[in-house]
């Protein structure tokens, strides 16, 4: 089946430091990706939608020059958290969006500490 | 603005019985929705999808109830497993209206007893 693959599965940095989180779809081809963010015991929260080739859209709140989402190719985005900060700290998860058919694949998260 | 809701935070069920969870929206413009099954610091894993055209879904251990009128979906699971613990959101999209984004539940936390 599809796989996404999102590393790394935790970091931690310092604060001030910018962290780029990358999510690959290794056996499709994703024209459409999304970011979320989940705090403890908490639902996932779409942050932004990345299509290929186009600038990322953004949900309401979220702050576009602090969350960098770069889409260049149909099997790769990322996403840079800039100048974090220690309420930053959460867990980030993509989601690919098949070509074809409707599923929606997440990567297994990634843990970030912001110290 | 919550428009998927799991209002039962936990589930504690008994290994063999069946699991039934629970979920209600707002938004009758939802038209597709979708079950995950979640370890902590893991990504969703996709369990089973039911578009709104259809009350019933089944795949395996795993049915999915949509009672439109009400805004209520369920997820059965029978006969429960003790891998099945885990916590389990319900999702919803506006796919018709090609709106790909995907609005979560709070999640639910089964816990199978062996």
């Amino acid at each position: 089946g599809a796989v996404v693959s999102q590393h790394p599965s935790w970091v931690i940095c310092k604060s001030g430091t910018s962290v780029k989180i990358e999510c690959r779809s290794l056996d499709f081809q994703a024209t459409t990706m999304f970011w979320y963010r989940q705090f403890p015991k908490q639902s996932l929260m779409l942050m932004a939608t990345s299509n290929e080739g186009s600038k990322a859209t953004y949900e309401q709140g979220v702050e576009k020059d602090k969350f960098l989402i770069n889409h260049a190719s149909l099997t790769l985005s990322t996403l840079t958290v800039t100048s974090a900060h220690p309420e930053d700290s959460s867990f980030y998860i993509c989601s690919a969006r098949e070509t074809r058919g409707y599923g929606y694949t997440f990567g297994s998260g990634t843990r970030l500490t912001v110290v | 603005d919550q428009q998927v809701k799991q209002n039962s935070p936990s589930l504690s069920v008994q290994e063999g019985r069946i699991s039934i969870l629970n979920c209600d929206y707002t938004n009758s413009m939802f038209d597709y929705f979708l079950w995950y099954k979640k370890y902590p610091a893991e990504g969703p894993t996709f369990l089973i999808s039911i578009s709104s055209i259809k009350d019933k879904n089944e795949d395996g251990r795993f049915t999915v109830f949509l009672n439109k009128s009400a805004k209520h979906l369920s997820l059965h699971i029978v006969p429960s497993q003790p891998g099945d613990s885990a916590v389990y959101f319900c999702a919803a999209n506006r796919r018709t209206f090609g709106n790909e984004k995907l609005t979560f539940g709070t999640g639910t936390r089964l816990t199978i007893i062996p």
